[in-house]
């Protein structure tokens, strides 16, 4: 169907370390973005992606979207403190006309100082 | 830009009462999304509009639900009669011809 698997379902690292977390998907894609929730605050978009094969960086933060168009993944390098958080993949389907955004199920990431 | 405003923040509530809760999406954007957030079921989109026009109300949960957009610059979305299973976090999120969504803060209903 239209889902997005997101994984890891949560992970926790110690400081300094490098992340990485995925969304894949049976269908096609025009569009990926990539979102990080803080606690009792909404999704803030980090990173979008409207090509396939493109690599994109935000600071520390690197995404792409993959060749296949059926999956792309985030990339944290250095995490500090402040990258804990929930981070959400979205894409938009090919075959949408739509404004929809379809969101995986989230990836908790907690940091150790 | 002052972004998505979403009132009220917190909301408790009765059950069987009638709760709305409101958004402002920024001004420009053409589209508005009301999404429910829940430690089981994520996000899930409830409604969402194109010109103050409800485009997919296919995620509303049932007739309790409804939601309206009289303006550009004003939605709301009702819940009536309120139920315990209702608790949840309840997003706004505007976006111009659908190029990624900025969200509100968000309004944490509870009902007891």
């Amino acid at each position: 169907g239209q889902q997005l698997n997101q994984s890891p379902q949560s992970m926790f690292i110690q400081e300094g370390e490098d992340v990485s977390m995925n969304c894949t998907s049976s269908s096609i894609f025009n569009t990926w973005l990539w979102y990080k929730q803080d606690p009792g605050e909404g999704p803030v978009l980090l990173i979008a992606l409207y090509k396939a094969g493109e690599l994109t960086s935000n600071g520390r933060l690197t995404a792409q979207f993959g060749i296949t168009r059926k999956d792309s993944f985030l990339n944290i390098s250095a995490s500090i403190p402040s990258d804990v958080g929930i981070y959400f993949c979205a894409g938009q389907l090919r075959s949408s006309n739509t404004g929809k955004l379809i969101f995986g199920q989230g990836t908790t990431l907690q940091v150790k100082p | 830009d002052a972004g998505v405003i979403q009132s009220p923040r917190h909301e408790v509530t009765e059950m069987g009462q009638e709760v709305t809760l409101r958004c402002k999406p920024i001004s420009g954007h053409d589209y508005l999304f009301w999404y429910r957030q829940t430690m089981m079921r994520g996000l899930e989109l409830l409604i969402y509009f194109n010109n103050n026009v409800p485009i997919d109300d296919s995620g509303m949960p049932e007739d309790r639900f409804s939601a309206k957009m009289p303006n550009a610059s004003f939605s709301t979305l009702k819940i009536q009669p309120s139920e315990p299973r209702d608790s949840a976090v309840y997003f706004c999120a505007s976006s111009l011809s659908a190029l990624g969504y900025t969200f509100g803060s968000g309004t944490r209903l509870t009902v007891v």
